[in-house]
């Protein structure tokens, strides 16, 4: 298997603009989670995906944000309108069952900056 | 929810001394509690992992330990090396069904000095 497949890599954007980033799960891992990774803040937890369905979106920073899995091999983070506060590096991570009870797999993130 | 302390920040160590992290958990729900590794530009990987049945666990140079009690959990480098720089982030979680992801630390920048 690949690991877990996040596009694109990098992406700058300026303020007002959409942004969309998208993720592959691990074939065969039944949850999901959506990661935002600054200095100040470290790694926080956005959404958590398990079968398909959103199970905790208590970390979305806001209504610009909003997540999807309309199958169990692709999810996206969308921002729009994004702001400059918005830059970060997104990570996507997959792993076996409900909670979290194994190894979480990440992807290589995307670095998003918005100008 | 779960909020997660990690001491500290950053820290520097001679190669070949021994390096210890720190965190504290708030919600004694969680019971499993992993520590990730991310090397510079790199995603963060899963380097050892302790559930909350064990008071420590050894993998070569690397240890966890756990005090349930306290809420409080702890990584130890042994003998470290060049390649062990890295920031290193703790996390805790609740595995027995609940809905939550990893709550993370906000991570220890381990430098090791030549």
């Amino acid at each position: 298997d690949a690991g877990v497949i996040q596009s694109p890599r990098h992406e700058v954007t300026e303020m007002g603009q959409e942004v969309t980033l998208r993720c592959k799960p691990i074939s065969g891992h039944n949850s999901l989670f959506w990661y935002r990774q600054t200095m100040m803040r470290g790694l926080e937890l956005l959404i958590y995906f398990n079968n398909n369905v959103p199970i905790d979106d208590s970390g979305m920073p806001e209504d610009r944000f909003s997540a999807k899995m309309p199958n169990a091999s692709f999810s996206t983070l969308k921002i729009q309108p994004s702001e400059p506060r918005d830059s970060a590096v997104y990570f996507c991570a997959s792993c076996m069952g409900l909670a979290v009870t194994g190894e979480l797999f990440f992807g290589e993130g995307s670095r998003l900056t918005v100008l | 929810g779960e909020n997660v302390e990690q001491h500290p920040s950053t820290l520097s160590v001679q190669e070949g001394d021994s390096a210890v992290i720190k965190c504290t958990y708030s919600d004694s729900a969680s019971n499993y509690f992993p520590w990730y590794k991310q090397e510079l530009g790199k995603r963060p990987q899963l380097i050892i992992d302790i559930r909350s049945n064990v008071g420590e666990k050894k993998d070569q140079r690397i240890a966890v330990t756990l005090n349930k009690t306290a809420k409080h959990f702890s990584l130890h480098i042994t003998e470290t090396q060049p390649e062990d720089s890295a920031v290193y982030f703790c996390a805790a979680g609740d595995s027995g069904g609940g809905a939550d992801g990893l709550t993370f630390g906000k991570g220890t920048h381990l430098i090791i000095q030549p």
